[in-house]
């Protein structure tokens, strides 16, 4: 089965940095999606790491670590904007299913 | 539009009934993904389709939920005998492939009253 864990609601300040942690457990690990998510709407994506280590996308980060099942996405300099959900998903198995996390619901403060 | 699309945006329906959602994904994007999210949970896969073949269907919570996707494009969902736990979004995503990122439509707000 899977099974995937990150904090239900993080609240930070405008213009600080945030880290948003993922952990799995899972069998046939393929990758890990991280998807944004306002509410009322669709998600939309915002990186995917296969290998080991950080892949850097403007004021958006994730780093991956397979051994340790743990991944974190990383945004800096925040804007009111980002105020939003942020979901782990697990790619896995034979044809790549997605598992989404619960998501943790991020508020940005003046 | 280039994006997914679902129908109708917005259904409410008497318990009971029968509804059918729809899912118009992107042009040739091979697979095919329907989930059931809940106000406050991250999406719950229900099925997943290679072009027109149903390869999971795992997910489905019941015998009453039934996908189909006849031409490997266009997908329905149905879900008959409507209870109110059904009430939900239903999202549905297609990617280029199966492990490709996924690209959402705007999914359907189901109602059972």
């Amino acid at each position: 089965g899977q099974n995937i864990d990150q904090p239900t609601e993080m609240t930070a300040t405008e213009g600080a940095i945030v880290q948003i942690n993922c952990t799995y457990q899972t069998s046939g690990f393929n990758g890990l999606f991280w998807y944004q998510q306002h509410a009322g709407e669709a998600p939309t994506f915002l990186s995917y790491n296969v290998l080991d280590g950080l892949e850097e996308k403007g004021r958006f980060s994730s780093f991956l670590s397979r051994s340790k099942g743990y991944s974190y996405l990383l945004l800096k300099e925040l804007q009111m904007k980002d105020s939003a959900s942020y979901l782990c998903a697990v790619l896995s198995g034979g044809y790549q299913k997605v598992t989404f996390g619960t998501g943790t619901k991020l508020q940005v403060i003046p | 539009g280039a994006g997914v699309s679902q129908s109708p945006r917005y259904k409410v329906a008497k318990r009971g009934q029968d509804v059918a959602l729809r899912c118009d994904p992107i042009s040739g994007h091979v697979s095919l993904f329907w989930y059931q999210q809940a106000l406050g949970q991250g999406p719950e896969f229900l099925t997943y389709f290679q072009n027109e073949a149903q390869l999971d269907k795992s997910g489905l919570p019941s015998d009453r939920f039934f996908a189909e996707r006849p031409e490997g494009s266009v997908s329905t969902l149905k879900i008959q005998r409507t209870q109110q736990e059904d009430s939900a979004v239903y999202l549905c995503a297609s990617s280029s492939t199966s492990g490709d990122e996924q690209f959402f439509g705007p999914g359907t707000r189901l109602t059972v009253l």
